[in-house]
């Protein structure tokens, strides 16, 4: 159980482009779901917490007009990044909470995807 | 302690050696600490949520204790075998869910 799908896996477009990521829990419903971004060798970083039904909260120094979060139901959430440049080029991973889950409940992580801007 | 840090970033081991490494977090406003394996081209998976000190955790062969008073938490893994390679993170979790993660320690069992 408390399976989520995160698409596409990886991604090579050219400069310019908006990309769309989608994360998906397959089994049960999520209020809350993260948008992580990973550096080579680094730690996840928060970008931001997805909440159905209301804005996205924003870590400091994410743009928010550069990476659109839309979490629209209960099981989806996508987060789009605008006008990509090869410096947005990096591993981006969702993960999601079970609905009511407080911080003493595991986050259920997709499988990632990895963003190439050429 | 201002941020999560995991010691060591790397770990070679043999194949039936027994191995451990660490999580330290900020000691105060603690509310829970959650270990996870991530294998490669795999998601990363919940192994145990931790909230009170003194708390110790076990599944099959790996392990995990804390010390909220000192912040900091240990892993344990009783003789490792090649399927336990992976990278194990920890995360400071606050209330609401929202993680704080180390960097992780990446971990290679030889055969």
């Amino acid at each position: 159980g408390a399976v989520v799908s995160q698409h596409p896996s990886w991604v090579i477009c050219k400069s310019g482009t908006s990309v769309k990521i989608e994360c998906r829990s397959l089994d049960f419903q999520a209020t809350t779901m993260f948008w992580y971004r990973q550096f080579p060798k680094q730690s996840l970083m928060l970008m931001a917490t997805s909440n159905e039904g209301s804005k996205a909260t924003y870590e400091q120094g994410v743009e928010k007009d550069k990476f659109l979060i839309n979490h629209a139901s209960l099981t989806l959430s996508t987060l789009t990044v605008t006008s990509a440049h090869p410096e947005d080029s990096s591993f981006y991973i969702c993960s999601a909470l079970l609905q009511g889950a407080s911080g003493n409940q595991p986050q259920h992580f997709g499988d990632g995807t990895r963003l190439s801007i050429l | 302690i201002l941020n999560v840090e995991q010691s060591p970033q790397s770990l070679h081991v043999q194949e039936g050696d027994s191995t451990n490494f660490t999580c330290s977090f900020p000691s105060s406003n603690f509310y829970a600490l959650h270990w996870y394996r991530w294998e490669t081209a795999k998601s990363p998976e919940a192994l145990f949520v931790m909230t009170l000190n003194g708390d110790e955790k076990k599944k099959g062969r790996i392990s995990a204790t804390l010390n909220t008073k000192e912040g900091y938490s240990y892993l344990y893994i009783k003789g490792s075998q090649p399927e336990d390679s992976a990278t194990y993170l920890c995360a400071d979790n606050t209330n609401a869910g929202k993680s704080t993660f180390g960097d992780g320690t990446t971990l290679t069992v030889k055969p």
